[in-house]
């Protein structure tokens, strides 16, 4: 079964500081791996993506996540956060049950404070 | 706007009534979704329907009743729920096998 894991339930960083969040998976083949983050009472949003090919990939807002299998880990980074930034970040891995299913399984997410 | 509409934003209910969440997606995919985001814990898939026909139902208890009568409309029919089932209520749709999701902005359902 897939599975992931958000082991920061609550981050606070300063404005302009970098940031990275952390996340590992669990998933039986090469997983298709997301960051998604919603505001309050909003629905989520797509930060980037990872399929295949490049293991550093870019996202919308300066976010780039770096795809390391030997850590089965799928870190989301910014090299300097904005107030604008605060949310709660969700890290999700894809895959199929098997046929032409296609479901996302998310980890708990991380509460990010930016301070002024 | 991600081109999943959610309606309503927001429902109080009590626990006798009956209510439907509804959902609409303009972006030509073939699958939706519905998963429940409750306090403190992860987003729960509950449904998936693929071309209309339903192909998941993760262990959800019966008073929730999801429809879907084509590619781009996806309900959620509420009877007799509980308190506990208060939360927000999020629809997305994706194109099977291209991985990415789109999200509705939820509906905050709210049983008393």
């Amino acid at each position: 079964a897939q599975s992931v894991t958000q082991p920061d339930i609550h981050i606070t960083v300063s404005e302009g500081a970098s940031l990275e969040l952390r996340c590992n998976y669990s998933y039986g083949a090469t997983p298709y791996l997301f960051w998604y983050v919603q505001s309050p009472g909003q629905g989520l949003q797509l930060l980037l993506k990872y399929f295949s090919g490049d293991t550093l990939v870019q996202g919308i807002k300066g976010f780039e996540a770096e795809f390391k299998r030997s850590q089965s880990s799928f870190n989301l980074r910014k090299p300097s956060v904005h107030w604008s930034d605060a949310a709660e970040y969700f890290c999700a891995v894809g895959g199929g049950s098997g046929g032409s299913n296609y479901k996302l399984t998310f980890g708990k997410g991380t509460l990010l404070t930016v301070n002024p | 706007e991600t081109g999943v509409t959610q309606t309503p934003r927001h429902l109080v209910m009590g626990m006798t009534n009956k209510k439907s969440l509804k959902c609409e997606q303009h972006l030509g995919h073939n699958a939706m979704y519905w998963y429940k985001q409750s306090a403190k814990k992860p987003l729960e898939l509950m449904f998936v329907y693929n071309f209309k026909e339903q192909t998941e139902n993760n262990s959800v208890p019966s008073r929730f009743s999801p429809e879907c009568p084509n590619s781009s409309h996806l309900f959620l029919h509420l009877h007799t729920l509980q308190p506990e089932d208060s939360a927000l209520y999020l629809c997305a749709s994706s194109q099977e096998g291209r991985g990415q999701a789109f999200f509705g902005q939820g509906t905050r359902l709210t049983v008393v």
